[in-house]
């Protein structure tokens, strides 16, 4: 069966500090691993989209990296913000139209 | 350009009513998918549509529909309603039906089964 693990389920931390969430997947074949910011009452946004051959990717002060051989995903927030407080979901793509949604990180960032 | 828009955006309904949500895609785009999402929980997939052909189906029972028109709209019905089906329904609308193609989401319709 095709599972997306997110860690942690939830996080807090201060403005300006760094942080990492991880996504964990078993969807094989294998076709695309995205990142979604989704602010609470607003669809999501997507983030970044890695290939198999694609290791890291950065959008602004999100960094995601992609590890296929471990199926494994980690999405990175440099200097964190007050806007930044969200859920953040992974989604992966395999051989089918059907992609499998993690159930997200929640980002919470104090002042 | 307006981005996807769906309506309405809340909706209360009673045990075995039924219900359409509908669903704009951007502009030129000729794919809409549709999503389920409980509370606390990430999306799941319930169909998508290209060129108003169904190109994919999720886990769903057959309460559940859709359809795509020639304007690239879309509806999403589900009949029978139970309590279980409150959720946060997502519409997101992308250029073809490739997987590395973006979607875009809506503001998605909130649904409460009472």
């Amino acid at each position: 069966k095709n599972q997306v693990e997110q860690s942690p389920q939830s996080l807090i931390i201060l403005e300006g500090k760094n942080c990492t969430l991880q996504c964990n997947y078993t969807v094989s074949p294998f076709s695309n691993l995205r990142w979604y910011k989704q602010d609470t009452g607003r669809g999501p946004v997507s983030l970044t989209i890695m290939t198999f051959s694609e290791n890291t990717k950065s959008n602004g002060r999100y960094t995601a990296t992609l590890d296929a051989d471990t199926k494994q995903s980690s999405l990175h927030i440099t200097a964190s913000q007050l806007s930044d407080s969200a859920s953040y979901i992974c989604v992966v793509r395999g051989g089918s139209y059907i992609p499998t949604f993690g159930r997200g990180t929640s980002l919470i960032v104090h002042p | 350009d307006a981005g996807v828009t769906q309506s309405p955006t809340h909706l209360i309904k009673t045990r075995g009513q039924h219900v359409t949500l509908r669903c704009s895609p951007i502009s030129g785009h000729k794919s809409v998918s549709w999503y389920q999402q409980v509370l606390g929980q990430g999306p799941q997939f319930i169909f998508q549509y290209y060129e108003k052909e169904e190109r994919g189906r999720g886990n769903f029972p057959d309460r559940f529909s859709a359809r795509q028109f020639p304007n690239y709209s879309s509806e999403l019905n589900v009949n029978a309603l139970l309590l279980g089906d409150s959720a946060l329904y997502l519409c997101a609308s992308s250029f073809t039906s490739g997987s590395t193609d973006t979607q875009y989401f809506g503001p998605g319709t909130r649904l409460t089964v009472l």
